[in-house]
């Protein structure tokens, strides 16, 4: 089965604190890519980061950084510096390669960043 | 903005009812997909067509049908509606058939209540 976890439902932080949001995938697949999406309270879905099966090198973006372990199937999400415009529900998606593109979704985690 | 448009941004209509939901993907994307987020289920993948053709299919109810045209828009029609039908509707785009090598933007979603 293929599958997306974030097991933190709902994270409340302060402003300039750093956060970590989790995501545990599980497939059989060994060709496979791994997104992040934010959906701030406006509603619409914005693209964040794609990553495939093959490269574990993390990345930094800015305040955004992600770490990749194939072993222990995670590809977790940091905010460093949190700020008020990073609230949001963030989304772990896995997209299986040789199904046709379809995102597989986790339930999402809803961050917070108090002033 | 993702350059993928959405219409309508609102629909209430009754139970037993049928709408059309209206998709322009992204300039020189070929691929569409519908995604369904609600409260109970999460975001899950309907439907994928392909420069006019279905791809894949996801959990996509038999009332529930799409269909992409010549010049690339996708309508997704639901019929017989009820009320857990009542959700949010996105569409996706992508360049290429192969979604999990290109990544996929988002509309700002057609917010359906069913009364």
């Amino acid at each position: 089965a293929q599958k997306v976890t974030q097991a933190q439902t709902e994270i409340s932080v302060v402003e300039k604190e750093d956060v970590t949001l989790d995501c545990v995938y599980e497939t059989r697949d060994t060709t496979y890519y791994l997104f992040w999406y934010k959906q701030p309270p406006s509603g619409e879905l914005v693209f964040l980061i794609r990553r495939n099966s093959f490269d574990e090198q993390n990345e930094i973006s800015g305040r955004y950084s992600w770490n990749f372990q194939k072993s222990t199937s995670s590809f977790n999400f940091t905010i460093t510096a949190s700020q008020v415009v990073d609230s949001a529900v963030y989304f772990c998606a896995l997209s299986p390669y040789n199904q046709g593109g379809k995102l597989i979704f986790g339930q999402g985690t809803e961050l917070s960043v108090k002033p | 903005d993702s350059g993928v448009t959405q219409t309508p941004k609102h629909l209430i209509t009754a139970t037993g009812q049928r709408v059309t939901l209206r998709c322009s993907p992204r300039s020189g994307d070929l691929s569409v997909y519908w995604y369904q987020q609600s409260l109970d289920q999460g975001l899950q993948f309907l439907i994928q067509y392909y420069n006019g053709e279905e791809r894949a299919k996801g959990n996509i109810l038999e009332r529930f049908s799409a269909q992409q045209f010549p010049d690339l828009h996708s309508e997704l029609n639901l019929s017989s509606l009820e009320l857990g039908d009542s959700a949010l509707y996105f569409c996706a785009s992508s360049l290429t058939e192969q979604g999990a090598k290109n990544i996929q933007y988002f509309g700002a979603g057609t917010r359906l209540s069913v009364l």
